[in-house]
């Protein structure tokens, strides 16, 4: 079974700062997909980037990029420029990439504090 | 597109009354998940249908939860009857699966269960 492993419960970054989520995974698949989602206090889960296993390439989104080691099954996520509006609760997540694939598997989240 | 709608929002009930939790996905999502959201036990998958077919029901803790899928634009999450440790935020997300376009989970705003 797929297990995902965020090893940092907190986090803290000053205001314009840059921070790094950490995220492990494991997985015997080679298709798949990874997910970083953003829980602020409203509760509301948004999505804040992905990645493709099959791309080498490490996506990015505006502030948010991450660093996709294959081979380590590491994601994790950088939040450059922090603003007091990434203070949330960070989720890893993944899942099976093949057609039939259906549920995520989630982390235990991070909650990231941004001080001003 | 509205994304995926949840109602209540929130909800508050005693102990013994039956709780139904609705969700609407988004339109052309073939897969739907329930998701339960506590404090001690983080983010749980409690059952996901495909082409409102149930697919994987094993997190649904007891027979007191029930859910069904009539169509693929609405689904339902009962508990009967409730009990104060269901209290929790539920989930409902939606997906596109089964494609070569597969998306990322979409979650609703969430329901806020208090049973007292």
């Amino acid at each position: 079974a797929q297990t995902v492993t965020q090893s940092q419960p907190e986090m803290s970054v000053q205001e314009a700062e840059t921070v790094t989520l950490s995220c492990t995974y494991d997985t015997s698949e080679s298709d798949y997909y990874l997910f970083w989602y953003k829980q602020p206090p409203s509760r509301q889960m948004i999505l804040v980037i992905r990645q493709e296993a099959y791309k080498q390439q490490n996506a990015t989104e505006n502030r948010f990029s991450v660093n996709f080691q294959k081979a380590a099954k590491s994601f994790s996520l950088k939040i450059s420029d922090s603003q007091l509006g990434d203070a949330a609760m960070y989720f890893c997540a993944y899942r099976r990439g093949n057609t039939n694939a259906g549920k995520s598997t989630f982390g235990d989240g991070t909650t990231l504090t941004v001080k001003p | 597109d509205a994304g995926v709608i949840q109602s209540p929002r929130h909800e508050v009930t005693e102990m013994g009354q039956e709780v139904t939790l609705r969700c609407k996905p988004i339109s052309g999502h073939n897969s739907l998940f329930w998701y339960r959201q506590t404090m001690m036990r983080g983010l749980e998958l409690l059952i996901y249908f495909n082409n409102n077919v149930p697919i994987d029901d094993s997190g649904m803790p007891e027979d007191r939860f029930s859910a069904k899928m009539p169509n693929a634009s609405f689904s339902t999450l009962k508990i009967q009857p409730s009990e104060p440790r269901d209290s929790a935020v539920y989930f409902c997300a939606s997906q596109r699966t089964g494609t070569s376009k597969n998306t990322e989970a979409f979650f609703g705003q969430g329901t806020r269960l208090t049973v007292v």
